[in-house]
């Protein structure tokens, strides 16, 4: 049982360039959500959806989209890097009323 | 802002002894307390979780203190090991149907031989 799978876990980018993180569950899962881990910051929340066709914005969207065509993956677009988007993200499912979340293992992300 | 504070920043703790973390909230419509653990490289896992009907819960040597009229929450690990040393989050969310959670900022746990 895969869980919560993200790619790629580790990515360098130069400033202005774009980027899609992927996350994947296979727990049939309504709920995923977008998370930035920063040091002292603890987890933000970026983006979620509670289903297909259906996303909304967390904490700190700015710089980042995300669409839901699938129950299974929530990718995450960053459409013009800054260096303020360096972090550690992560992706992150529910099924819903007991609110236990399930992460995936993170992506790394470096922007120059 | 929904927020929830937690304290502290970071611990260290003799193999054997109490680690204590301590979290409060505002929002009196969060009605799920969930701790997570996370080690370095790795996503944040649930260790345990409580809601307000109840004013403690246990697993093992983790427990989770709740008090509803102070808004306060608190983790416990008895004989602490070196094998707990890790993250911590505190967490808060409100309401069925209602899947978002606001995360307190951590506390990096040190258990030391």
């Amino acid at each position: 049982n895969a869980g919560v799978t993200q790619t790629p876990k580790f990515q360098v980018l130069k400033t202005g360039q774009s980027m899609t993180l992927q996350c994947a569950q296979d727990m049939n899962h309504e709920y995923m959500s977008w998370y930035r881990q920063d040091p002292g910051m603890g987890l933000r929340l970026i983006h979620y959806s509670v289903g297909a066709g259906i996303t909304d914005q967390g904490e700190v969207p700015n710089g980042y989209n995300v669409s839901r065509s699938t129950t299974e993956d929530f990718p995450l677009r960053l459409l013009s890097a800054a260096p303020s988007q360096t972090s550690v993200y992560f992706c992150a499912s529910s099924a819903g009323v007991r609110n236990i979340q399930y992460f995936g293992a993170g992506t790394r992300l470096s922007v120059l | 802002q929904q927020q929830v504070k937690q304290s502290p920043q970071s611990l260290i703790v003799q193999k054997g002894g109490i680690s204590i973390i301590n979290c409060a909230y505002e929002n009196t419509a969060f009605d799920y307390f969930p701790w997570y653990q996370q080690f370095p490289g790795k996503g944040p896992a649930l260790l345990i979780a409580i809601r307000p009907d109840v004013s403690e819960k246990k697993e093992g040597r983790f427990t989770i203190s709740f008090n509803k009229s102070a808004k306060q929450f608190s983790l416990h690990i008895m004989d602490s090991q070196p094998g707990d040393s890790a993250t911590y989050f505190c967490a808060a969310g409100s309401g069925a149907g209602s899947y978002q959670l606001t995360f307190g900022k951590g506390t990096k746990l040190s258990v030391i031989p």
